[in-house]
Formats: structure tokens, sequence, C-alpha cells
């Protein structure tokens, strides 16, 4: 099983060009989530899905939208990327205490 | 709100000795407790959680955590470092499960040092 699969692995952006990150998971996993880590920060909640066809804010959801497309997917998009969003970004899924995490996408945004 | 300390940025220790990495954690409830290692530039891996039942947990690589619900803490612990065990460690907790959707809240990481 691939488990939670996120694109692109890498991304060097422009301030003010938009983008949106995609994640994937193939076990069947109510919820998702979308983080973000910045050395000395830990990783930080930006949005989460509990259920398909919800979304809620987390800890950091400023300048950034969330899509649950369906059971398996869920999106992350920055309209309009700047510097302080310059991260590794990690999804994960759930299904009870049970978590998996992608492999993450390195963003830069200069 | 859950939230996590892990109080050390940084943990030294030579190969072969034995290594504590700390965790103190404040959720409402009974907690859900998971530690998780990442190595460079990869991503996060899965070493044990406590939900319940046997306050030590036994997970990969010979690690292993001790909830403590007196003082809040579940500490990882190893009894002989390895110079591969350097990386980053993330402790995290949620709450319980029956209180509705819970999301998993990080510690900022504490990076273990084993030095040959």
């Amino acid at each position: 099983n691939a488990g939670v699969t996120q694109t692109p692995k890498f991304q060097v952006l422009k301030t003010g060009q938009s983008m949106t990150l995609q994640c994937a998971q193939d076990m069947n996993h109510n919820s998702m989530y979308w983080y973000r880590q910045d050395p000395g920060m830990g990783l930080r909640l930006i949005y989460y899905s509990a259920s398909e066809g919800t979304t809620d804010k987390g800890e950091v959801p400023n300048g950034y939208n969330v899509s649950r497309l369906n059971k398996r997917e869920f999106s992350l998009r920055l309209e309009s990327a700047a510097p302080s969003q310059t991260s590794v970004y990690f999804c994960a899924s759930s299904e009870e205490s049970n978590y998996t995490f992608g492999s993450g996408t390195r963003l830069t945004v200069v | 709100a859950q939230s996590v300390a892990q109080p050390e940025d940084q943990v030294n220790v030579a190969e072969g000795n034995p290594l504590t990495v700390k965790c103190t954690y404040s959720v409402s409830g009974n907690p859900y407790l998971f530690w998780y290692v990442q190595y460079p530039n990869r991503g996060l891996q899965f070493l044990l959680k406590y939900i319940t039942g046997d306050n030590l947990v036994k997970g990969s690589y010979g690690f292993e955590a001790e909830f403590n619900k007196s003082q809040t803490s579940f500490h990882l612990k190893k009894p002989s470092a390895l110079v591969s065990d350097s990386a980053l460690y993330f402790c995290a907790v949620r709450g319980p499960m029956n209180t509705g959707f819970q999301k998993l809240v990080f510690g900022t990481g504490t990076r273990l040092l084993v030095s040959p």
C-alpha cells in the first residue's frame, strides 16, 4: 500500500504565485490533516478534515485554503504565496488512533 | 485544548549509554500519546503510542516510553543508544476518542545526538 502520497516533493515559488499541494490516501481513513514544519516549532496544524465533506481551521490557517475533494484526497492551496510560507508541509490521515504521514513537500517562496 | 512540551531542544548521549527524551502534556481526559522520529529530509516515522493499559509501552527499534499520569509525562527511553538513533524526535498528544473529534498536537521536537 502507498499510504499517504503527497505531490510535489519540492517546489519553488515566487512571491504572489499560487499553487496547490496534493494529498491522497489509500487506507480509507476518515480524517485528514495538513501540517507545516518549521525549525524549532515542531509541526503545526494548518487545516483538517474530520470526515468527507467537512474542513476546519487549525492553529495556523491564514494564507491557506483546503478542499476535501473526496474521501481519498485533501488538497492545500496557497492563493498568493509569501516568504513566510516557506516550510515543509506534511499531509496525514487517521482512523481512530492510527495516524499515517506523507513524506512531505518542501516549499520555498522567494 | 491539548498541548505538549518537550523541554530539551537537544539531547546528547554516548553510544551504549541509556537515553531519555522528555515529554509532558496537557489534555482534558485520558490522553492518547505518541512518539515519532524524523531522520534528515524524511517524513515522520511512528515509534510507539499509549492509549490505555500498561504504563510502559514498547515500540520500534528498541524504544519504550513510560506513561505517568500524576506527572503528565510520557518520556521516551532506550537502554543502549546507537549512533543511528541520532534524529529528531516528536511527542504528540490527542484527547480521548469518546469526546468527539480530537486533533493530534505536536511538541517542538528534540534533537538526539548519539556520539560514537
